[in-house]
């Protein structure tokens, strides 16, 4: 009854590649985000997708693109993988836009 | 954006005493905030929230504390157990502002029970 989810777990991936992380939630919310966590654990909000309504925070490199195929999904799509992109990314959901947050489990990132 | 942040990155505590968590924001116009727990190799686990017309909610052993005036934000845990060890992140949301920093996470506090 996992109500975030989020595959896969670990991603190692060579510098250039194109890689995609999936996210799931059956919790019946209607919007979903994505955050990226750093090595010194700081958390930042890289997207939210509300209603087809998708909302980039500016600072976020084109190469990563969300894709929501339906209300219960939203994948992060990433083009020409940087070592910096290494990091634990954390899909969430919210019952509405600006209402508590549930994470999931995370995905660990590793460029190389 | 401005910052929420915390003012000890780390905490040690005797197991069975009680621990204080704060955080300062910066932002009068939030009017949302919430803890969240994180253990290692997880995601982030909602703890309790509290919405800015009031001043104090409590959970099973837990109690927020929201100060205004100064903008500060307090996460009290009774009778802290093992289990309590992680990191706790405060956030708050700028309300109808929008966009995509409706959730803005201080830097997290590490919180150790020493046995």
């Amino acid at each position: 009854d996992t109500a975030v989810s989020q595959t896969p777990k670990y991603l190692v991936t060579q510098m250039g590649n194109d890689k995609s992380i999936k996210c799931e939630q059956n919790l019946g919310h209607d919007t979903m985000y994505w955050y990226k966590q750093d090595s010194k654990k700081f958390l930042k909000i890289m997207f939210s997708y509300n209603n087809k309504e998708l909302i980039i925070n500016e600072t976020v490199p084109n190469r990563f693109s969300p894709k929501s195929p339906d209300k219960a999904h939203l994948n992060l799509h990433i083009n020409s993988l940087e070592l910096g992109d290494s990091a634990v990314y954390f899909c969430a959901s919210s019952p509405r836009f600006e209402e508590t947050q549930y994470f999931g489990p995370g995905t660990r990132l590793l460029v190389l | 954006g401005e910052n929420v942040g915390l003012h000890l990155p780390t905490l040690s505590v005797q197991e069975g005493d009680n621990s204080i968590i704060n955080c300062a924001y910066s932002n009068s116009a939030s009017d949302y905030f919430i803890w969240y727990k994180q253990e290692s190799g997880k995601g982030p686990q909602f703890i309790i929230d509290i919405r800015s017309n009031m001043d104090k909610r409590q959970g099973q052993r837990v109690t927020v504390l929201l100060n205004k005036t100064v903008k500060h934000l307090s996460l009290q845990i009774a009778a802290t157990q093992p289990g309590d060890s992680a990191v706790y992140f405060c956030a708050e949301n700028m309300g109808s502002g929008g966009g995509a920093d409706g959730l803005t996470f201080g830097k997290g506090t590490h919180l150790i029970i020493q046995p």
